[in-house]
């Protein structure tokens, strides 16, 4: 069975410009988690879905960012404008239940460079 | 606001050495949910384990063991016969459902040296 999807894997873009990070979740699984990982800010949860209606977004960092899940198998998170600070590695990460209750299985992550 | 403290940033010891990664937390939640994840040199994300703050009973997987003691607000993790394979950076977190979001430490790395 195929795990997380995330793509692109890598991207580069110029600060300004849009970014659109994709995650298909596994499939069956209800809940859907995206991460940022900075060597400043450490391991921070972003967004948080189950059954595809944001339950905890406080770590949104602000309205630059936005994150959809139109279905059960996929999702966005989107920066708009994007700059330098928001150059991290974003995890997306689904699970069969809501956050505490069951096992989250992690994509590869999409390393994000903003020059 | 919540809080997680792993105090130790890194630790090294020798294969087949038992090893404890101590993760200390603070909250004001009565129900919160506790987290340890594992990030190999790979970078990936592994997740370990999961505990609610109701069942305080120690867990243990193969060579893994966990220890809450919510007296002490601590959620320790111990490796027994640590291996090479182990080596990796582990996070623990908290979750208390509110407004904090999920709240990580800062992370230990662990060597295990062959």
């Amino acid at each position: 069975d195929a795990g997380v999807i995330q793509s692109p894997r890598h991207e580069v873009t110029e600060m300004g410009q849009e970014v659109t990070l994709r995650c298909k979740p596994i499939s069956g699984h209800n809940s859907l988690f995206w991460y940022r990982q900075t060597m400043m800010r450490g391991l921070e949860l972003l967004i948080y879905f189950n059954n595809n209606v944001p339950i905890d977004d406080s770590g949104m960092p602000e309205d630059r960012f936005s994150a959809k899940m139109p279905n059960a198998s996929f999702s966005t998170l989107k920066i708009q404008p994007s700059e330098p600070r928001d150059s991290a590695v974003y995890f997306c990460a689904s699970s069969l239940g809501a956050l505490g209750t069951h096992t989250q299985y992690f994509g590869p992550g999409t390393r994000l460079t903003v020059l | 606001a919540q809080k997680v403290t792993q105090a130790q940033t890194e630790i090294s010891v020798v294969e087949k050495e038992d090893v404890t990664l101590d993760c200390v937390y603070e909250t004001r939640d009565t129900t919160y949910y506790l987290f340890w994840y594992k990030q190999p040199p790979s970078g990936e994300l592994v997740f370990l384990i999961r505990r609610n703050s109701f069942d305080e009973q120690n867990e243990i997987s193969g060579r893994y063991s966990w220890n809450f003691q919510k007296s002490t607000s601590s959620f320790n993790f111990t490796i027994t016969a640590s291996q090479v394979v182990d080596s990796a950076v582990y996070f623990c977190a908290l979750w208390g459902g509110g407004a904090d979001g999920l709240t990580f430490g800062k992370g230990t790395h662990l060597i295990i040296q062959p």
